[in-house]
């Protein structure tokens, strides 16, 4: 089946720096990625969408020059959350389709990334 | 997008069947009911999806009322393994479509 793989699985960092969080399809081709965020015992929050190359398009309210997405590949997809605060630790997960295929209405998730700003 | 509602956390005992209500009352013709689960700290998983027919896969299947407005996930032989948020969203049958999760159900499989 498809896989989707999160780098890193965890990362701390202290406040004010950047950190950038990768999302690979591994076996296939994903023209459409997409970005969530988690906070404890809540449900995933729709954050972007990402389309390999042009621009990632925002949900209302997230802060696109905060939370910066690049997809220049069909298999990679980043998310770079800039100047980062303890607000935005958090539990970031990406997700995949795979297009063509019988089953391109399922949606492959990556694993996640714990993001922990000190 | 349709609107989806769950109860808010279930259990069963292993070896059991569980069965997941969800409503959609303001489903629109086109879209289907998929259903994914979370299993802690790890990223959702697809379980099921379906537009009228009722579907069964070897995961699970799905019973949808002939209205439509609702649709219960059945897992036949539930395992301690299974415990996870189960997540019932409405949304077209497109790659490219965004899942919009809503609270989902919480559910426990007891020893």
């Amino acid at each position: 089946g498809a896989v989707v793989s999160q780098h890193p699985s965890r990362v701390i960092c202290k406040s004010g720096t950047s950190v950038k969080i990768e999302c690979r399809s591994l076996d296939f081709q994903a023209t459409t990625m997409f970005w969530y965020r988690q906070f404890p015992k809540q449900s995933l929050m729709l954050m972007a969408t990402s389309n390999e190359g042009s621009k990632a398009t925002y949900e209302q309210g997230v802060e696109k020059d905060k939370f910066l997405i690049n997809h220049a590949s069909l298999t990679l997809s980043t998310l770079t959350v800039t100047s980062a605060h303890p607000e935005d630790s958090s539990f970031y997960i990406c997700s995949a389709s795979h297009p063509g295929q019988p089953h391109s209405y399922e949606q492959y998730f990556g694993p996640g990334t714990r993001l922990t700003v000190t | 997008d349709a609107k989806t509602t769950q109860p808010p956390s279930m259990d069963c005992a292993e070896g059991r069947a569980a069965n997941l209500p969800c409503n959609h009352s303001t489903i629109s013709g086109n879209e289907y009911v998929y259903w994914y689960r979370q299993i802690h700290s790890q990223g959702p998983q697809y379980i099921i999806h379906g537009l009228k027919n009722n579907e069964t896969n070897e995961m699970a299947s799905l019973i949808i009322t002939e209205d439509r407005k609702s649709s219960t996930l059945i897992l036949p032989h539930a395992t301690l393994r299974d415990t996870a948020v189960y997540y019932c969203i409405a949304g077209l049958m497109d790659s490219s479509y965004k899942l919009i999760f809503g609270s989902g159900t919480r559910l426990l499989v007891r020893p």
